[in-house]
């Protein structure tokens, strides 16, 4: 079964601190995606991960890929209140004999930075 | 440059009745469309996806179906609504590259089944 597994689901960080927030997945693929969601607001696109080693960096977030682990990482730099929002990793899972371009996404991380 | 639509914003309805909500995508061609829903505080559950005008994958079978009459129109429908229907619906689209199958994803429509 295809799963994909973030963690933490919920982190709640003061202000200033660094953490990383964990995507797991159990099908070979090489195309990850990043979104950000606003408390009822709908999806945006943080960065896309394409390839092995492939590392994005957006101000204080910084996204990594590692298709041999399975693994993404996204990493928060000295976070600031702004950045409080529930984030989602996605598999693209057309390597696993998936139609074009479906995603399946992870539970989310609900972060709460506080002062 | 592309945008997406959906519409209604909000509904409530309540059970029994039939449901349509829309989706229109703007400055792209032949695009990849998909239905989402989000149950609160939940994840994304995709529903259907397209790849083209009258082709309809399911990915959960349920009471919902959806239908593309256009290119660049998505239709979601329910002919009798469930209380387990409501939730954060969201329409997305994609272009199919070889590099990458981006999703860019509509305001959504909050459902309320009553």
């Amino acid at each position: 079964e295809l799963k994909v597994e973030q963690n933490p689901l919920f982190l709640s960080m003061q202000e200033g601190k660094n953490y990383t927030i964990y995507c797991n997945y159990s099908t070979t693929s090489d195309r990850l995606y990043w979104y950000r969601q606003d408390p009822g607001k709908s999806l945006e696109s943080l960065f896309v991960l394409l390839s092995n080693g492939a590392v994005k960096q957006e101000g204080r977030l910084m996204a990594s890929l590692d298709t041999k682990a399975r693994l993404s990482t996204l990493h928060i730099t000295a976070a600031v209140h702004d950045l409080s929002a529930t984030y989602f990793c996605a598999v693209d899972i057309k390597n696993y004999g998936g139609s074009q371009g479906n995603l399946i996404f992870g539970k989310g991380t609900k972060l709460s930075v506080k002062p | 440059s592309q945008t997406i639509h959906q519409w209604p914003a909000t509904l409530v309805q309540p059970v029994g009745s039939p449901l349509s909500l829309e989706c229109t995508v703007e400055g792209t061609s032949n695009p990849n469309l998909y239905w989402y829903r989000q149950a609160a505080g939940r994840g994304l559950q995709l529903l259907f996806y397209s790849v083209g005008i009258g082709q309809i994958s399911s990915e959960v079978p349920q009471n919902l179906s959806a239908s593309r009459p256009q290119d660049r129109q998505f239709i979601l429908s329910s002919k009798k609504l469930l209380l387990s229907d409501s939730g954060f619906y969201l329409c997305a689209w994609s272009v199919g590259t070889r590099a990458s199958y981006e999703q860019y994803f509509g305001p959504g429509t909050r459902l309320t089944v009553t």
